[in-house]
């Protein structure tokens, strides 16, 4: 399994609850993405990380939304006390960076997030 | 700002060419991106053109880039059936080299 991986691949939780979805890049990937696809939208960019650090943190929603990443390695994006309009596909995508030419992002399945 | 725009919806007959428009902001982006999503899958990159490039062409599927007017194609000659998906524009910014913004994607569709 060379990919990468997000868990879970479904979530749903009540409205008011936390929750953590998690994000493994491939081996190796310095950078780290996460993004918010609505149902039926396209991908909105939330956060990204050069290693550990990271450098762009404009396109999370609002203070509730959190993400860390430890290791150079897995990220987890935390949602606070979730709302109904945090239902959506979070997807996770890595990429070698800084010297590499076309940057390619490689997706991972995507945690689908449901709020009641 | 930052931002990608394309259009949401494309209906093309199977058989005939589909072209994907995509303007983007950035003018000194190095790198623009068709990324693919089909039903069910995840994204993945299609094709991509350097910004020093004006044209890429890769079996059916042949990029056009105008940097004057900040606007990218894919056309995708032949469409089949299995062409059916969401085709994302993403532009890399020059200035930010790891920062990708995404347009919000064209759902392709194929009339038989």
């Amino acid at each position: 399994g060379a990919g990468v991986s997000q868990s879970p691949s479904n979530k749903v939780t009540e409205k008011g609850k936390d929750v953590e979805l998690r994000c493994d890049p491939i081996s190796g990937h310095t950078a780290l993405y996460w993004y918010r696809q609505r149902l039926g939208q396209g991908l909105e960019f939330l956060i990204y990380f050069q290693g550990n650090s990271a450098p762009d943190k404009s396109g999370l929603p609002s203070d509730r939304f959190s993400a860390e990443r430890t290791g150079e390695s897995v990220s987890t994006l935390t949602i606070q006390r979730t709302q109904q309009e945090d239902s959506a596909v979070y997807l996770c995508a890595s990429s070698l960076s800084l010297g590499t030419a076309i940057s390619e992002q490689y997706f991972g399945p995507g945690t689908r997030l449901t709020v009641t | 700002g930052e931002d990608v725009e394309q259009s949401l919806f494309l209906s093309v007959r199977e058989g005939d060419s589909s072209v994907i428009n995509c303007t983007y902001t950035d003018s000194s982006s190095t790198y623009l991106y068709w990324y693919k999503q089909e039903p069910g899958a995840g994204l993945q990159l299609l094709t991509y053109i350097f910004s020093n490039m004006d044209m890429k062409q890769d079996q059916r599927l042949t990029v056009l880039l105008n940097k004057k007017d900040k606007h990218l194609s894919l056309r995708i000659a032949d469409t089949q059936t299995g062409d059916s998906a969401i085709y994302f524009c993403a532009e890399r910014f020059g200035s930010r080299d790891d920062k990708i913004i995404f347009g919000k994607g064209t759902r392709l569709h194929i009339l038989p």
